[in-house]
């Protein structure tokens, strides 16, 4: 069975400091990569994907992939407040065969305080 | 474009009870999912729909039934509705032949059996 595991947190972190965010995932078929951000009470939002090792930024976020150690991080810079949220970590297939599915994890609690 | 609307917003059902939760799409997307979102967990996808007429079960799809007649719409359906059943249910779509990082997700219905 796909797995995605996360640290469930909470992750308290100052305002203005680097959050990061960990996860991993079972299964090596897995070949995209996805964090959403979900607000209490709200769906989840798409934040960053990743498809290849390495790393990859947009703005203060910073996703990155680890094939071979079956990891996933996103680092968040200057965190602020409204940063805090639950963070989701999913895991989609292999191109068309997979049809979109996606394998969430658990999700981590963050909490950016003033 | 209004993206993924979900209709309930809120529901009380009693056990044995049935419901339809609706969920409709404005941006033609072909692939569509039901997901449920438990406290504190992350999302598990109970079905998904490739296509109108073509739809295949998820990790979770005992207690559910789907239907999809149009591409924009994706009905699910309680039959014998369980405590366990108790849930916040997310419809999402992508549009299938731009990749996982199109998905949308509706605003969700929380359901509460007792």
């Amino acid at each position: 069975q796909k797995e995605v595991e996360q640290n469930s947190g909470p992750l308290s972190v100052p305002e203005g400091a680097i959050a990061s965010l960990n996860c991993t995932y079972s299964d090596r078929g897995s070949q995209s990569f996805f964090w959403y951000r979900q607000y209490s009470g709200k769906s989840p939002e798409l934040i960053m994907f990743i498809y290849s090792n390495g790393d990859k930024e947009d703005g203060r976020f910073t996703a990155q992939l680890n094939k071979a150690s079956q990891y996933v991080s996103l680092l968040i810079r200057d965190s602020q407040p409204s940063d805090s949220a639950t963070y989701l970590c999913a895991a989609g297939g292999a191109g068309g065969t997979s049809y979109g599915k996606l394998t969430f994890g658990q999700g981590t609690i963050l909490t950016v305080h003033p | 474009n209004a993206g993924v609307t979900q209709t309930p917003k809120f529901r009380i059902l009693k056990i044995g009870q049935s419901m339809t939760l609706q969920c409709t799409q404005d941006m033609n997307h072909n692939y569509m999912y039901w997901y449920r979102q438990d406290p504190g967990m992350g999302l598990k996808l109970i079905y998904y729909s490739v296509g109108a007429g073509i739809t295949d079960k998820g990790e979770v799809p005992n207690g559910y039934n789907v239907s999809r007649s149009t591409t924009e719409d994706f009905p699910l359906r309680l039959e014998l509705a369980a405590p366990s059943q108790t849930s916040v249910y997310f419809c999402a779509s992508i549009d299938g032949g731009a990749g996982e990082e199109t998905q949308y997700f509706g605003p969700g219905t929380r359901l509460l059996v007792l």
